[in-house]
């Protein structure tokens, strides 16, 4: 059964503590994404990778950091530096194939807050 | 340059109405867009999606219309129904370098029995 698995679904951390947030995905796809979505606002990218070993910072990176040691994980770490951290993340992916008429598919999500 | 403008921010729409919902773009480099359905706690999935070189696509209920020289796309959802309701949100990339999308900020949709 293909596709992404996030997890926790749920997660809570106290301020001051970095958590890593967990993207797995087995659709063999080289690009991966991080989003960050509050509530009646649209997703804002995070970080994004294409290849492993390689990432590039999205539109709000700052406060977060990633690591694409393999195909099938994209793991996010929310650090103490972020400074509003209380949101619902998303990890997507994608094939890198210009042709193709697919796009990214996303995970279920981890909501995150902060207590 | 980058930016998606959706509207409207929220849709109540009787059953078996017609919702629309509109987005504009503004980089004339963006060759993909593709719309996706967000139910509350769960993660967007891809409804439809469409290329310029065509002005509407049709999948069941849902259509795309495209119009490049307006740079505008629209979702039209036929005979909507309560379990449409969702929130969808456009998007919009540059295929030929990579899939990385700039989204439309939502809209909430109600289907009203």
């Amino acid at each position: 059964d293909g596709g992404i698995t996030q997890s926790p679904k749920y997660l809570f951390r106290k301020e001051g503590q970095n958590v890593t947030l967990s993207c797995e995905q087995n659709l063999n796809h080289d690009a991966m994404y991080w989003y960050r979505q509050d509530p009646g606002q649209g997703l804002r990218l995070i970080y994004y990778s294409q290849i492993v070993n390689d990432f590039q910072k999205g539109d709000i990176a700052e406060g977060y950091s990633v690591s694409r040691e393999k195909k099938e994980s994209f793991p996010l770490t929310v650090t103490s530096a972020q400074k509003n951290p209380t949101a619902f993340y998303l990890c997507a992916s994608s094939t890198r194939d210009i042709t193709s008429t697919d796009t990214q598919y996303f995970g279920p999500g981890t909501r995150l807050t902060v207590l | 340059q980058q930016q998606v403008k959706q509207s409207p921010q929220s849709l109540i729409v009787q059953k078996g109405g017609i919702s629309i919902i509109n987005c504009a773009y503004e980089n004339t480099a963006f060759d993909y867009f593709p719309w996706y359905q967000q139910f509350p706690g769960k993660g967007p999935a891809l409804l439809i999606a469409i290329r310029p070189d065509v002005s509407e696509k049709k999948e069941g209920r849902f259509t795309i219309s495209f119009n490049k020289s307006a740079k505008q796309f629209s979702l039209h959802i036929m005979d909507s129904q309560p379990g449409d309701s969702a929130t969808y949100f456009c998007a919009a990339s540059k295929k030929s370098s990579g899939d990385k999308l700039t989204f439309g900020t939502g809209t909430r949709l109600a289907v009203r029995p």
